[in-house]
């Protein structure tokens, strides 16, 4: 089965901070994800990476950046936390190629006080 | 914006009763995908629809893909307790280049 596992569950961060959130997934896929989930608008794209150092801006990708150092890990950056950045993030991979489906992470609800 | 529209928007059902939930949208798509989601988790794929007309089934769920290919359907027939989560329609098409787009999800309680 696929793993995509996200560093933390729960995360409390203040105004003004750097934000790291962190994705590693141990199927080899090429294609990496990072939304947001807020009720009642379902999953929203912030970033992509089809790649190691590839990037690719989603639907929302303002306030937010990305890193692909390695294939395994994607990780999300919030470079100055605002509270309207308070949300549900999820990872998602899958194989290369248009037709397979993501498989997420478990999540990591962030609060911005 | 929402591509998706997905409805109804939640569900409080009886145990033992079907559920029928769709999306539709105004784009055409090549793939349709359902997921759920419990409460602490991520999404899990449920079924993944690659054709037009296609219908697959996965234990109590069935899921179709409509033949405008402008909509899908989840059905899940004899509802249990532990159904209860957010369901999640995606789909993949042409305008969207390789990116998934979301529905609002459904959320559905079961009494039992």
């Amino acid at each position: 089965d696929v793993k995509v596992t996200q560093s933390s569950r729960y995360l409390v961060k203040r105004t003004g901070e750097k934000v790291f959130l962190e994705c590693v997934q141990d199927m080899d896929h090429e294609n990496m994800f990072w939304y947001r989930q807020d009720p009642g608008l379902g999953l929203r794209l912030i970033y992509f990476s089809y790649d190691v150092k590839m990037k690719e801006k989603g639907d929302i990708p303002e306030g937010y950046s990305v890193s692909r150092e390695k294939k395994e890990r994607f990780s999300l950056i919030l470079e100055s936390a605002s509270t309207n950045q308070t949300s549900m993030y999820l990872c998602a991979s899958s194989p290369p190629g248009g037709t397979q489906p993501q498989h997420f992470g478990d999540g990591t609800r962030l609060s911005i006080l | 914006g929402q591509q998706l529209n997905q409805s109804p928007q939640s569900m409080f059902i009886q145990e033992g009763e079907d559920v029928s939930m769709n999306c539709t949208s105004s784009s055409i798509f090549n793939t349709w995908l359902w997921y759920k989601q419990e409460p602490g988790e991520g999404p899990v794929l449920l079924i993944a629809l690659y054709k037009a007309g296609e219908l697959t089934s996965n234990g109590r769920l069935t899921a179709q893909f409509g033949i405008t290919r402008k909509d899908s359907f989840l059905n899940i027939s004899a509802s249990i307790p532990s159904d209860v989560g957010i369901y999640f329609c995606a789909g993949r098409g042409m305008e969207y280049g390789n990116k998934l787009v979301f529905g609002a999800g459904t959320i559905l309680r079961v009494k039992s």
